[in-house]
């Protein structure tokens, strides 16, 4: 069974730094392409950032609005993606869900995995 | 950046069906995938590759595609498929979610 857990999460100062890992299990981790998603309180969707797989070059891509001030990366060795979260600011106030795509497992490649999430409040 | 385009909101009774929209330049050039995301719950892959259906989603749900925008069809609503639906596509650099919209099924 797929299981991706998230942890990190908790309440912050506007300014402050946080990182959140997302332990993963159940399907080959170094194969995938690992996201970070956030929900914040009552709205949409919004991608956060990808990490390729290292087969596929490791490459990471960011959403302008966090470009600069996180950063994803993964320990393949650990099954552990991160998030370093710097310069946090109140519209970052959201839940954090890691996601697993691009990997194949009993014959099927197009898996789409969520955790459940971990809530980051940013206030003063 | 891309986009992608969703009406806020779709509303059915039972038995009826739900179309939910989703435009954007990027459909043209890459697959949609749609999620289903319940009150508190993660999100749920409910199409991928425009039309296909992973194992375990009902058969009433299904996708199409025509150039700039894709569908995801319901047919057949029931009051269990009343969420939030979003759209999704993903570049060699990118990756971007529709809007989302919420579907009310009474």
């Amino acid at each position: 069974e797929v299981q991706l857990v998230e942890s990190g999460g908790g309440l912050v100062k506007p300014g402050g730094s946080l990182r959140l890992s997302c332990a993963a299990s159940g399907f080959p981790f170094s194969d995938a392409w690992m996201s970070w998603v956030r929900q914040a309180p009552g709205k949409g969707l919004e991608w956060v950032a990808r990490i390729k797989s290292k087969i596929d070059d490791g490459t990471t891509d960011y959403a302008a609005p966090v470009k600069a001030r996180f950063t994803i990366s993964r320990d393949d060795s650990k099954n552990t993606l991160y998030l370093q979260m710097n310069s946090l600011k109140n519209e970052d106030t959201a839940v954090y869900y890691c996601t697993a795509t691009k990997y194949c497992s009993g014959g099927f490649c197009n898996a789409h995995n969520w955790g459940q999430g971990t809530l980051v409040t940013v206030s003063s | 950046s891309y986009e992608l385009t969703q009406p806020s909101s779709v509303s059915v009774s039972p038995g009826q069906t739900a179309r939910i929209t989703c435009s954007g330049d990027v459909l043209t050039k890459k697959y949609a995938r749609w999620f289903q995301q319940k009150p508190g719950r993660a999100p749920v892959l409910v199409i991928y590759k425009d039309n296909e259906r992973p194992s375990g989603i009902p058969e009433r749900f299904s996708g199409s595609s025509s150039g700039t925008t894709v569908t995801l069809t319901i047919s057949g609503a029931q009051v269990e498929d009343e969420a939030d639906y979003y759209c999704y596509s993903a570049t060699d650099n990118s990756v971007v979610f529709g809007g989302g919209t919420k579907l009310t099924v009474l």
